[in-house]
């Protein structure tokens, strides 16, 4: 099966500029989850999605919000972006609807926020 | 609130030694804790879990209630285990609590 894939795999963007993300999970996988890695604060929980809808959602403003098709393909969104959305975004996703039994993750977006 | 702390960023050690990971939580109820890894310029995969109690590349985790740990073992360190590694937790949301990771350095 073909992995998590993510594009685009680079993004540069200024403040105020908002993005779209795009995440293919593997065949058959309906749990989407996007985290953001940055060097300080680490791997951090966004939010979740299964069959279509948010499940779960970490700490983040509204400003962070996604959704996810009947393919299971999801996207995230980040408007009026700031410089610290700088970051590495990862998706991860999950055949089980117990999504942190079984995690298979993307390479990841590497945005950067000018 | 829900933690999980690994307290060494960095850890270096020759091959052949033993390697210890150390991850602490704080969690309410019955945690399901978790090592992931990062290999230079690939993904970030599950190692193995608790639950199932396995030994994957001779790393093993044991979960301790008492001292709320579950620490990553591997009696022996090959070059080939220099990694980033993660512990993460299942959070009560059913997201995973990552702690900071902890690179792994294994010197020749």
């Amino acid at each position: 099966k073909a992995g998590v894939t993510q594009t685009p795999r680079y993004l540069i963007k200024t403040r105020g500029q908002q993005v779209t993300l795009s995440c293919s999970p593997i065949s058959g996988h309906r749990s989407v989850s996007w985290y953001q890695q940055t060097p300080g604060q680490g791997l951090q929980f966004l939010f979740e999605y299964f069959s279509e809808t948010q499940r779960n959602k970490g700490n983040f403003p509204g400003r962070f919000s996604g959704r996810q098709f009947s393919n299971s393909r999801s996207e995230m969104n980040v408007s009026t972006l700031e410089l610290g959305d700088s970051a590495l975004y990862l998706c991860a996703s999950s055949p089980l609807d117990r999504t942190y039994n079984e995690q298979f993750f993307g390479p990841g977006t590497r945005l950067t926020v000018l | 609130a829900q933690r999980v702390t690994q307290p060494e960023k960095l850890l270096s050690v020759f091959k052949g030694a033993p390697v210890e990971l150390k991850c602490n939580y704080s969690y309410s109820g019955s945690p399901e804790l978790f090592w992931y890894v990062q290999y230079s310029r690939q993904r970030l995969q599950l190692l193995l879990r608790h639950i199932s109690r396995e030994s994957i590349k001779g790393f093993t985790a044991d979960l301790n209630k008492g001292e709320t740990s579950f620490h990553l073992k591997k009696p022996f360190a090959q070059e080939e285990d220099s990694a980033m590694y993660y512990c993460a937790g299942g959070g009560s949301q059913g997201n995973l609590i990552f702690g900071k990771g902890t690179k792994l350095s294994v010197k020749p």
